[in-house]
């Protein structure tokens, strides 16, 4: 089972507006990661938040993290077309001795409309 | 820094043949990590490579494997291909320690037919 799942699966905005995409994940963490996909393409990676951090900023990004409630939202402002993608929310496993293996969920397909 | 460079980008092969894809992670990054990603499945860890050692793996048929050099350049076999393999194939590497993620190569999309 995905340790991540995005929601929502798919978002639809206008050029300009702001997106928030979730993340919830279901043991504990010591990060959590975000990655953009371009159709096709190979991952970037967009940022990493520790367990102990609750809230990163990077551009116009923004990842907040609640560990309570096992859940992530990445933020993005002022959307632009070429943030058109699939985002992607991974974790690492909590042991982090040994394997680094991410899980990833489904991903979130982000549209912005010129 | 040169990125992380998969070979080829693209492969077509024919049920029952085996395919050997290709990983050079950058310069200095001696963790590589392949990924499986499909429509279906979404991305589904594969491997994980450090220092020559496999450290992990994951839940597919002994037709994959994959090994890692001493120069850290890794590769990944699949033999007697199935129509369900095809896929994209991503590799990953990165920095030893816990606040690095990982850079991933453009991929290697297969095709069997």
């Amino acid at each position: 089972s995905q340790q991540g799942e995005e929601d929502p699966q798919a978002l639809s905005i206008q050029e300009g507006e702001n997106a928030t995409m979730n993340c919830s994940y279901k043991t504990s963490i010591n990060n959590l990661q975000w990655y953009r996909q371009n159709s096709g393409r190979g991952l970037v990676h967009l940022i990493l938040i520790r367990s102990n951090e609750r809230e990163k900023h990077s551009g116009r990004l923004r990842v907040t993290l609640d560990t309570s409630k096992k859940s992530s939202s990445l933020l993005i402002t002022a959307s632009r077309a070429a943030d058109t993608a699939s985002y992607f929310c991974a974790t690492p496993p909590y042991s982090g001795a040994g394997s680094y293996q991410l899980t990833f969920g489904k991903g979130t397909k982000l549209s912005v409309i010129p | 820094k040169a990125g992380v460079t998969q070979t080829p980008r693209y492969l077509i092969k024919t049920r029952g043949q085996q395919v050997t894809l290709s990983c050079s992670p950058i310069s200095g990054h001696r963790s590589v990590s392949w990924y499986q990603q499909t429509p279906g499945q979404g991305l589904q860890f594969l491997f994980e490579y450090f220092s020559e050692t496999q450290r992990n793996k994951g839940n597919f048929p002994g037709r994959f494997s994959g090994r890692q050099f001493s120069n850290s350049r890794s590769e990944m076999n699949v033999s007697t291909l199935e129509l369900g393999d095809s896929a994209l194939y991503l590799c990953a590497s990165r920095e030893r320690g816990e606040g690095y993620g990982y850079t991933f190569g453009s991929g290697t999309r297969l095709t069997v037919v």
